[in-house]
């Protein structure tokens, strides 16, 4: 079974422009979570959809959104970027929401702002 | 406000060596406890995770406890490999069902 996919593994982006980013849960799976990593905060939770509804959200601004398809694909989105949103991006898969339950991450898109 | 507190922040040891990964968070009321793996520039790796009604899990030679009470975890490894190298991170699951990770523990296992 195919394991978590992100794309894409890195970006480069200046200041107040747009990202978006993607991540194919494993299949079958239909929670998907969002992690922000930096040195300095580690990691951090963005938020969680599961059956296209966003559940559960962390302490980040407007500017992070995201949202999931159908297929449980999901994607991720920040808006005027700043130099702080340098970070690796995680995202995860779970079978379901609400049951705590083993996440499955994928490898992470590293993103750079310049 | 849940926080998760991992020393220390990096350690070095003897392949072979059996050594102790710690873990500490702030409020006892969990759903569970995860140990991830972390190779550099790449994802997580879930290693084991502990209900909130457990008190250790193990597989291979990896053993983690569990004493909510106390709001401690730990991460046995016993006969380290240099294949051990890598971040090592603890992550509990709030009754939110948001998971709060620690800063990890960088591991160097030395040949």
């Amino acid at each position: 079974k195919a394991g978590v996919t992100q794309t894409p593994r890195y970006l480069i982006k200046t200041r107040g422009q747009q990202v978006t980013l993607s991540c194919s849960p494993i299949s079958g799976h239909r929670s998907v979570s969002w992690y922000q990593q930096t040195p300095g905060q580690g990691l951090q939770f963005l938020f969680e959809y599961f059956s296209e509804t966003q559940r559960n959200k962390g302490n980040f601004p407007g500017r992070f959104s995201g949202r999931q398809f159908s297929n449980s694909r999901s994607e991720m989105n920040v808006s005027t970027l700043e130099l702080g949103d340098s970070a690796l991006y995680l995202c995860a898969s779970r079978l379901f929401a609400g049951v705590p339950d083993t996440q499955y991450f994928g490898p992470g898109t590293r993103l750079t702002v310049l | 406000k849940q926080e998760v507190t991992q020393i220390p922040a990096a350690l070095s040891v003897p392949e072979g060596e059996n050594l102790v990964l710690n873990c500490s968070f702030t409020d006892s009321a969990i759903y569970n406890l995860q140990w991830f793996r972390q190779d550099p520039g790449k994802g997580l790796t879930s290693l084991l995770l502990i209900q909130s009604s457990q008190r250790e899990q193990t597989s291979g030679r990896l053993n983690a406890s569990l004493d909510k009470s106390s709001g401690r975890s730990t991460l046995y490894i016993a006969a380290s490999q240099p294949g051990d190298s890598a971040t090592y991170l603890c992550a509990v699951s709030r009754r939110d069902d948001k998971i709060i990770f620690g800063k990890g523990t960088r591991l160097h296992i030395l040949p």
